[in-house]
């Protein structure tokens, strides 16, 4: 079974500072991570992917995840947030073993105060 | 960019009521998705589908069935709504590994 747990429910940053929000998952096979973001009364949008290749995966809007496998994380950061940055974000994945099955986690609430 | 729609975006019914909560895609992507969405918790897939006349049952327990008649629709019914189904529905496609997500209905059950 895979699983995924984000660590942090609720994420304040100040404008203009990094952010980290990260993500842990548990799968005994090869996996493929994803970082979704759903702003407010909207569906989920894929910021990046990781699928093979090069632990570190950038994405839309500055975002990037570095895969860790030592560790099964996939965090993602970005180094300057801006106010549209505040949304909700959810780290997923998915095997071939699955059935190409999603497995989602909880979310991380990234809320930039001014 | 996948285009995938859903309509109503909001609903409140009364309890007892049939629903069917619309998804269509323009991408022609064989699989699609209902997902189930409540807060602080995480998506749970409730139904699932490969392609036209194929329909599994997601990890969730749901008491809603869903039909594929055709690639591009993949409606969702409830017979009897109640309070208990209060909740987001988020409709997905893929063809490939990513996701492409509707905008969801927020539906209420009175």
């Amino acid at each position: 079974a895979q699983s995924v747990t984000q660590l942090d429910s609720q994420v304040p940053v100040f404008e203009e500072a990094p952010v980290e929000l990260r993500c842990n998952y548990s799968s005994s096979v090869s996996v493929y991570l994803f970082w979704y973001v759903q702003y407010p009364n909207q569906g989920l949008q894929l910021l990046l992917k990781y699928l093979s290749g090069s632990t570190l995966v950038k994405g839309i809007n500055g975002f990037e995840a570095e895969f860790n496998k030592s560790q099964t994380s996939f965090h993602l950061r970005k180094p300057s947030v801006h106010i549209s940055d505040t949304a909700e974000y959810f780290c997923a994945v998915t095997s071939a073993g699955t059935g190409n099955q999603f497995y989602f986690g909880t979310g991380t609430s990234l809320t930039v105060i001014p | 960019e996948a285009d995938i729609y859903q309509t109503p975006r909001y609903l409140v019914i009364g309890t007892g009521k049939k629903i069917t909560l619309e998804c269509s895609q323009t991408m022609g992507h064989d699989k699609m998705y209902w997902y189930q969405q409540d807060p602080g918790m995480e998506l749970h897939l409730i139904h699932y589908s490969y392609g036209v006349n194929s329909t599994e049952k997601g990890d969730l327990s749901s008491e809603s069935t869903v039909s594929r008649i055709r690639t591009e629709h993949f409606p969702l019914t409830l017979e009897s709504a109640r309070p208990s189904h209060t909740s987001q529905y988020l409709c997905a496609s893929s063809r490939g590994l990513a996701l492409h997500f509707g905008n969801g209905t927020r539906l209420t059950v009175t």
